[in-house]
């Protein structure tokens, strides 16, 4: 059974950097097609997709926020972190990690999320 | 970067109603494009894959179809557990825009 978890601050400050921990059970990001991913969901709003890590270290960043986005993976510790440098209020949203495979090329389970508000 | 747009933003149905969802993207995406549903207080859950493949568990109620840039989500008869928001996304090796998402309501 393949489970995620988000994990971070639930607020954060203008300016600062935000860091978020996807610790995943029931699968491995060194087994060939796996990747995780992050989304993120403003209140009330859309989906909006943030960034991808494949098993093969391959990164994938959303063109509008690439420079201010990171995303590692720990394959032994069954982790994606993903960092968010210069956070600002509009950036206040649900944050999820979720497991992806080439062979579907979508989101197939996802974590709970965790909300981040950024506020002074 | 490629744009998905969706129509209608919301639609209102009665239980047994067909519902139709279309999505269109701003460039040839081939078949490479996802359908999510999302109820609220809850993650997005996994409808359809490649436009037009079913998701394993999904009722047979949905399906998908479409190519390059314009694709449907069918609901053939609405159940009262299907009233939620719909998404579709490009894929994920298309950096996976998602739609604005189309609100399903009870008429």
């Amino acid at each position: 059974q393949i489970t995620l978890k988000e994990s971070g601050p639930t607020l954060v400050k203008p300016t600062q950097t935000l860091t978020l921990t996807c610790t995943f059970s029931g699968f491995s990001l060194s087994t060939s097609g796996v990747g995780v991913g992050w989304i993120r969901q403003p209140p009330g709003k859309a989906l909006e997709w943030l960034a991808l890590i494949y098993w093969d270290d391959d990164k994938r960043y959303s063109p509008s926020l690439k420079s201010r986005l990171t995303i590692t993976k720990d394959t032994s510790k069954n982790q994606v972190v993903l960092t968010m440098t210069n956070m600002d209020p509009v950036d206040t949203a649900t944050y999820y990690c979720a497991h992806s495979h080439i062979a579907v090329d979508a989101f197939d389970i996802w974590g709970q999320g965790t909300m981040v508000t950024v506020s002074s | 970067d490629i744009q998905m747009t969706q129509s209608p933003s919301s639609v209102s149905a009665s239980v047994g109603d067909r519902v139709t969802i279309t999505c269109r993207a701003s460039q040839g995406i081939s078949s490479w494009l996802a359908w999510y549903q999302q109820k609220p207080g809850k993650a997005p859950k996994l409808l359809i894959y490649a436009a037009s493949s079913l998701q394993s568990g999904v009722p047979s109620r949905f399906s998908g179809s479409g190519s390059g840039t314009d694709f449907t989500l069918t609901i053939s008869s609405l159940q009262p557990e299907d009233f939620a928001t719909y998404y579709c996304q490009q894929a994920n090796s298309f950096l996976g825009a998602f739609g604005g998402g189309t609100k399903v309501e009870i008429k």
